[in-house]
């Protein structure tokens, strides 16, 4: 398969715990994106990779969140000491930039439950 | 203010009937408009996109959409429905503003519910 994948699918923690999450982008695509959504809503961006340059970032995004693209490749979502308002589906998707970066591919999203 | 607005919550149709999913949008110059779809327990998956050109925009699954200027909508339309269509739909809308890098705005989104 050469979509977008996401890693853990699932992952439930306790508040207070630090929690990272992994994402692969389609290889060609040098944009890599971080969405946040919760139920009934749509996506809420959150931050975006060109390469390996943090480009954007949210307000959204607490000092709690950090996301690195080490080699421009993966990517990992970092939240530290997770609140039960972090509860959510953590969405990646990737672009490629020029051309065709409109066309945004999504994985299948990790979600989060802080109990 | 540039926003996407999905008016509808849900859309119930009988399968085999025409199916419309409802977008308005507001954004200042030439829109660049956006439908994705997501099925449960899965992530949005891309269905088309108005960029320029003719107004009528056909996707994947058999779906297309029509842009709208003077109505500034683009909705999005099936001749026939399927019960395999049931699903989360999401407009979204290129933010133009300069120091946007382009992002997406999204609507929130309308359940569609095809009953057999």
């Amino acid at each position: 398969d050469t979509g977008v994948s996401q890693n853990p699918r699932h992952k439930i923690t306790k508040r207070g715990q630090n929690v990272t999450f992994r994402c692969d982008p389609i290889s060609e695509h040098n944009r890599l994106y971080w969405y946040r959504q919760t139920l009934g809503q749509g996506p809420e961006f959150l931050t975006y990779f060109q390469n390996e340059a943090q480009l954007e970032k949210s307000r959204l995004l607490s000092d709690r969140f950090s996301a690195e693209r080490p080699k421009g490749s993966f990517s990992t979502l970092e939240i530290q000491r997770t609140e039960q308002g972090d509860s959510a589906m953590y969405l990646c998707a990737s672009s490629f930039l020029p051309g065709g970066w409109y066309e945004q591919y999504f994985g299948p999203g990790t979600r989060l439950t802080v109990t | 203010a540039q926003s996407v607005a999905q008016p509808e919550d849900q859309v119930n149709v009988a399968e085999g009937n025409p199916l419309t999913v409802k977008c308005t949008y507001s954004v200042s110059g030439n829109p660049y408009l956006f439908w994705y779809v997501q099925y449960p327990n899965r992530g949005l998956q891309f269905l088309l996109k108005y960029i320029t050109g003719d107004n009528l925009v056909k996707g994947s699954y058999g779906f297309e959409a029509e842009f709208n200027k003077s109505q500034t909508s683009f909705h999005l339309k099936k001749p026939s429905a399927l019960v395999s269509d049931s699903a989360l739909y999401f407009c979204a809308v290129r933010d133009i503003r300069a120091d946007s890098n382009y992002q997406l705005i999204w609507g929130a989104g309308t359940k569609l519910i095809i009953k057999p």
